[in-house]
């Protein structure tokens, strides 16, 4: 079964950029409905969708990150990234990468995306 | 951005209580609600798609129903794994939201 996990530095310092990687196993990021994308969760606060990427490259980001955000897919390898730049103590959170699975909805074109896989999440602390 | 509101945000329970969780979209989001659960310190799992279907795995108690603005989540029968915090997301239009969560705690 596919499997996802997170990997990048803990500790980024206010002003760089967070780089983070999700590298997916027992299965193929290319060559079905699915995007793939990345979620993060605040200390003690809810859930926000950061964004995500079909392994075409085709990606859609929360416009509340503005232009910050970066996506990418390597299919060779695998693997969605995540680049968040210019980081602030807003940004410290719990960052989790998780499979949108397309449902293909009766009488209509637009697809329902769900996130049925998650990765066991990685704790991001912005920090000086 | 379609907004998602929980209610409650919290609720006290015991074993064997049926419960029922509401999330309200802030415009027509048709079926495209999803439930998830997320125990402390862990990520969220995948308990209902599509407003009412069961995940597979996911223990027949849980249960979804809803169209357009208004769904319910609901447990038959409250068991002690099932303590845990409940949220729901939309994905009719981008950005992808969640509602704030609701916490389900022993009684």
């Amino acid at each position: 079964q596919v499997q996802l996990q997170e990997s990048g530095p803990g500790l980024v310092k206010p002003s760089e950029t967070l780089s983070l990687t999700c590298t997916v196993s027992g299965g193929s990021i290319s060559g079905s409905t699915d995007f793939w994308g990345w979620i993060r969760q605040p200390p003690g606060k809810g859930l926000e969708w950061i964004g995500t990427i079909y392994y075409s490259g085709t990606t859609h980001h929360n416009p509340s990150l503005e232009s910050r955000v970066t996506i990418s897919v390597d299919t060779t390898k695998n693997q969605f990234s995540l680049k968040l730049s210019s980081v602030t103590a807003a940004d410290a959170a719990v960052y989790y990468c998780a499979r949108h699975k397309g449902l293909s909805v009766a009488g209509s074109l637009r697809y329902s995306y769900y996130m049925d896989v998650w990765g066991k999440g990685t704790t991001v602390t912005v920090s000086s | 951005d379609i907004q998602m509101t929980q209610s409650p945000s919290s609720l006290s329970a015991s074993v064997g209580d049926r419960v029922i969780i509401i999330c309200r979209a802030g415009q027509s989001i048709s079926t495209y609600l999803h439930w998830y659960q997320q125990k402390p310190g862990k990520a969220p799992t995948l308990l209902i798609y599509a407003a009412s279907n069961l995940q597979s795995g996911v223990p027949s108690r849980f249960s979804g129903i809803g169209s357009g603005t208004d769904f319910t989540l609901t447990i038959s029968s409250l068991q002690p794994e099932d303590f845990a915090t409940y949220h729901c997301q939309q994905s009719y239009s981008t950005p992808y939201t969640f509602g704030q969560g609701t916490k389900v705690e022993i009684k």
